[in-house]
């Protein structure tokens, strides 16, 4: 089964830091390119950040750039989201996504999804 | 920065045929993909490159873009239709664009 696995969520307080992991399983995870995605409660979704299936080439949100840094380990089939200064306004689910696309550079369409991982933002 | 546009709510009649737009400046030249999501659960991707269905979902589900507007059409709605349905697209500025999401009600 193709499957994503996110963990790492939490409560943290502003200015502080967290990492997000997510775990792949099921598929060839380093041929495809991952993202992370947020929604905070009640709200839409919100693009984060991009991976290709190397981890030469990142992309970024213009909200989370400098303060977010996207890594994966091909060899662990892990996707990583080092979150720093972090707001309150970050309070959010987590989502990684796989694209559906193999090798593809931009980030195409986001085929496969995880469960989603709670990130709670307060004082 | 690149937005797109969605009516905040569409209702449809069981049995009936369901238009969900998004609109964006030439979102016909770019791809779109159309992501369902039921309360409480994740995304689900329903539609990618414009008209394209993944594995697994129902034929009822179809897609199109051309000039500014995409569109995400549901043919024989039923109840388990009901959910949020959220465009996006991808931007060379903006990188990947949401727009904020559409509420199907299934009266």
């Amino acid at each position: 089964e193709v499957q994503l696995v996110e963990s790492g969520g939490g409560l943290v307080q502003p200015g502080g830091s967290l990492r997000l992991s997510c775990a792949g399983s099921g598929f060839t995870f380093s041929s495809y390119p991952l993202h992370w995605v947020r929604q905070a409660p009640g709200k839409g979704l919100e693009y984060i950040s991009s991976v290709n299936h190397n981890g030469l080439s990142t992309y970024y949100a213009t909200s989370v750039k400098g303060r977010f840094t996207v890594s994966r380990d091909n060899s662990k089939k892990t996707l990583y989201l080092q979150m720093g200064s972090l707001r309150t306004e970050d309070t959010a689910v987590y989502y990684c996504a796989r694209d559906q696309n193999k090798f593809g550079e931009y980030p195409d369409a986001f085929h496969i999804w995880g469960q989603g991982t709670m990130v709670t933002v307060s004082p | 920065s690149y937005d797109l546009t969605q009516p905040p709510s569409v209702s449809v009649s069981p049995g009936q045929t369901a238009s969900i737009t998004c609109s964006g400046y030439r979102l016909g030249d770019k791809f779109a993909s159309w992501y369902q999501q039921r309360p409480g659960q994740s995304p689900l991707l329903v539609i990618y490159q414009n008209n394209m269905r993944p594995s697994g979902i129902p034929e009822r589900f179809s897609g199109s873009n051309s000039g500014n507007t995409a569109t995400l059409t549901i043919s024989g709605t039923q109840a388990l239709d009901e959910a949020d349905y959220y465009c996006q697209t991808w931007d060379t500025t903006s990188h990947v664009v949401f727009g904020a999401g559409t509420r199907l009600t299934v009266l």
